[in-house]
């Protein structure tokens, strides 16, 4: 069984700018959730989607911004970009996800490495 | 809001057991608490998972106080390829909003 790929690998953009981002999850598998990795902040979680309804979501400006679609593949936006937004961005999948009590093992994709000139 | 820390970094000889520890306060009482693991240029895996007292599987056992604000990845016998970042994750009380911790950066010594 296929993992979790994310496209593009790498991404370079300017402030300003604004970028889509794309994860396809493990066959068979509901729940996308999405991440941003940097060396100051560590892993923060963004939000996560099942069956296409964003169901948690984090502390992010709504400058961040996802979507699902009806075959589980989701899309990450960040608009206006800022430097600050340079970091690995990480997406997850699982078959339930992260509803209630049950937080069920995620499996992460290598991510897309983003920089903000 | 949640917190979650971890010792920043290790060291341990190959063979000994080791012990991580993540102080989490607030965390939602009827979740669970996950421990993952990170290879450099990787995303991370999963480790292991509990809600309360002690699980162990093939790999490493998870101990977790009756007050739920730690928990501790034990490592048995640990290998050079042991060497990567350990991160718990546990969901803030009251909110939709999950917390990964500092992270530690664990670095095995032949």
């Amino acid at each position: 069984k296929a993992g979790v790929t994310q496209t593009p690998r790498y991404l370079i953009k300017t402030r300003g700018q604004q970028v889509t981002l794309s994860c396809s999850p493990i066959s068979g598998h509901r729940s996308v959730s999405w991440y941003q990795q940097t060396p100051g902040q560590g892993l923060q979680f963004l939000f996560e989607y099942f069956s296409e309804t964003q169901r948690n979501k984090g502390n992010f400006p709504g400058r961040f911004s996802g979507r699902q679609f009806s075959n589980s593949r989701s899309e990450m936006n960040v608009s206006t970009l800022e430097l600050g937004d340079s970091a690995l961005y990480l997406c997850a999948s699982s078959l339930g996800g992260l509803a209630g009590g049950n937080q069920e093992t995620q499996y992460f994709g290598p991510g897309t490495r983003l920089l903000v000139l | 809001l949640a917190k979650t820390t971890q010792p920043i970094s290790m060291d341990s000889y190959e063979g000994q057991e080791v012990n991580i520890t993540c102080s989490h306060n607030n965390i939602a009482t009827n979740d669970y608490i996950t421990w993952y693991q990170q290879f450099p240029s990787q995303g991370p895996r999963f480790i292991i998972q509990g809600y309360k007292t002690k699980v162990t599987n093939e790999v490493a056992s998870l101990f977790i106080p009756a007050d739920r604000k730690s928990s501790t990845l034990s490592l048995p016998r640990v290998s050079l390829s042991d060497t990567a970042v350990y991160y718990c994750l546990a969901k803030e009380t009251g909110a939709n909003n999950l917390f990964f911790g500092t992270g530690t950066r664990l670095t095995v010594i032949p």
